[in-house]
């Protein structure tokens, strides 16, 4: 069974600070997903990496499969930023197509003006 | 840009009753997901679906839940009797097929919030 843990489990800064969410996972996945839930609770799938690194705007997700660990990062943090950031593993297995996802608890990151 | 969308957005329900929670995925998509996150809890696995059967479902999904897909569009999930546990955000997620060998992303609906009294 895989475990996915996340920190910080609150994360306050100020705005244009450089934020960083840490995530790790016990078990071989096929992909690591960082989504990003909004105060009224949609979520929506900002990275899905199986390696290396991505970026999309200011956001950057890294992953060191080897280790497990896999990172957002978020440059020049702004208040619109605030939300609940979650990381969430797919199984490693030959049924793609059928990628039950296991979430950590999330990260609830603020960003004060 | 097409969406997973799910109705209604905030259901009711006293306990004991049947509720059906409807999502319509994206349209070429294939394999279907139901989620659901207790409040202040993390978001956790019900369901998996594809081919019109169930792929794989969590201990959770016990004999209460139940879905389908009637038309062709819709994917919903059934439970029978609810419970006050059973009070959460409920997620659809929507996944196309496979392009080759690898994962691909999945995206989830808005989400319905029950409330069981």
């Amino acid at each position: 069974k895989n475990e996915v843990e996340q920190s910080p489990q609150n994360l306050t800064a100020q705005e244009g600070e450089f934020i960083t969410i840490n995530c790790s996972y016990s078990v071989g996945i096929s992909a690591l997903h960082w989504l990003q839930q909004h105060p009224g609770g949609g979520i929506v799938s900002l990275f899905m990496l199986s390696s290396g690194k991505k970026k999309h705007g200011r956001l950057i997700a890294t992953i060191n499969i080897q280790e497990k660990h896999s990172s957002l990062h978020i440059t020049a943090s702004h208040p619109r930023d605030s939300a609940v950031y979650i990381c969430a593993a797919s199984p490693h297995s030959d049924n793609f197509g059928n990628e039950k996802l296991t979430f950590g608890t999330g990260t609830r990151l603020t960003i004060i003006p | 840009e097409p969406e997973v969308t799910q109705t209604p957005s905030h259901q009711v329900t006293q306990m004991g009753q049947e509720v059906i929670l409807r999502c319509v995925p994206i349209s070429n998509h294939l394999y279907f997901y139901w989620y659901r996150q207790i409040l202040g809890q993390k978001v956790e696995f019900l369901v998996s679906f594809y081919n019109n059967e169930i792929s794989e479902k969590s201990e959770i999904f016990d004999d209460q839940f139940s879905v389908e897909r009637p038309d062709g569009s819709n994917f919903t999930l059934k439970i029978r009797s609810t419970k006050l546990e059973d009070s959460a955000m409920y997620f659809c997620a929507s996944q196309r097929a496979p392009a080759g060998r690898g994962p691909n992303e999945q995206f989830f609906g808005p989400g319905t919030r029950l409330t069981v009294l």
